[in-house]
């Protein structure tokens, strides 16, 4: 059973526009969600990441979105850029703000295309 | 079953020096991922192996090094080391190949100060 969830495989947004990347869990003991962004061939890269106390959070273009009740995570970067073209994953920890181990898990990712 | 254990738990170093980190992952497991989390980078992927091939590698400077021995166990080396690479370094272990498209268990870190 996918504990995060990444409906959408793929997007597509016009360069300037906003880009909206959705992200859903079913897991309520996560308590930490990063977004990540990956190119071919390389790791992903940590882009954003939120508390499961804060509802926002903000970073230059991207913006993190929580909605714990939906348990809802959405990922908006304005303007969108050429370069933004990649991989983004979603992920979530459960038991991040305790002592010891946490388990970190990946939701599959959605390939966003930005247009020139 | 036993978790992800990482040794030494914390360690400090000065500058100029080289370090070895090393992870022991869940029985079973072939994957390991390797992370350096900062206050200010978050958590950044430094390299995954498996099956003792690095499979992806983040986007970090040659300093830093790893590899995979044939139980798993996985070691990862900082050469030269700079202020700027105190941090927690994070190992990962998962059943499969790619190592982002299922769950990773962490082990506890460890903390490295250089001085």
């Amino acid at each position: 059973d996918q504990q995060v969830k990444q409906n959408s495989p793929s997007l597509s947004v016009q360069e300037g526009r906003i880009s909206i990347l959705n992200c859903d869990y079913t897991n309520s003991m996560f308590d930490y969600f990063l977004w990540y962004k990956k190119y071919p061939a390389e790791g992903p890269t940590f882009l954003i990441s939120i508390s499961s106390i804060k509802d926002k959070n903000e970073d230059g273009r991207f913006t993190v979105f929580l909605n714990k009740s939906a348990k809802h995570l959405s990922l908006h970067i304005v303007p969108s850029q050429p370069g933004d073209s990649a991989v983004y994953f979603c992920a979530a920890i459960t038991g991040y703000s305790g002592a010891g181990s946490y388990q970190l898990t990946f939701g599959k990712g959605t390939k966003l295309s930005v247009i020139p | 079953k036993a978790g992800v254990t990482q040794t030494p738990r914390y360690l400090i170093k000065t500058r100029g020096q080289q370090v070895t980190l090393s992870c022991s992952p869940i029985s079973g497991h072939r994957s390991v991922s390797w992370y350096q989390q900062t206050p200010g980078q978050g958590l950044q992927f430094l390299f995954e192996y498996f099956s003792e091939t690095q499979r992806n590698k983040g986007n970090f400077p040659g300093r830093f090094s790893g590899r995979q021995f044939s139980n798993s166990r996985s070691e990862m080396n900082v050469s030269t080391l700079e202020l700027g690479d105190s941090a927690l370094y994070l190992c990962a272990s998962s059943l499969g190949v790619l190592a982002t498209q299922e769950t990773q268990y962490f082990g506890p870190g460890t903390r490295l100060l250089v001085l």
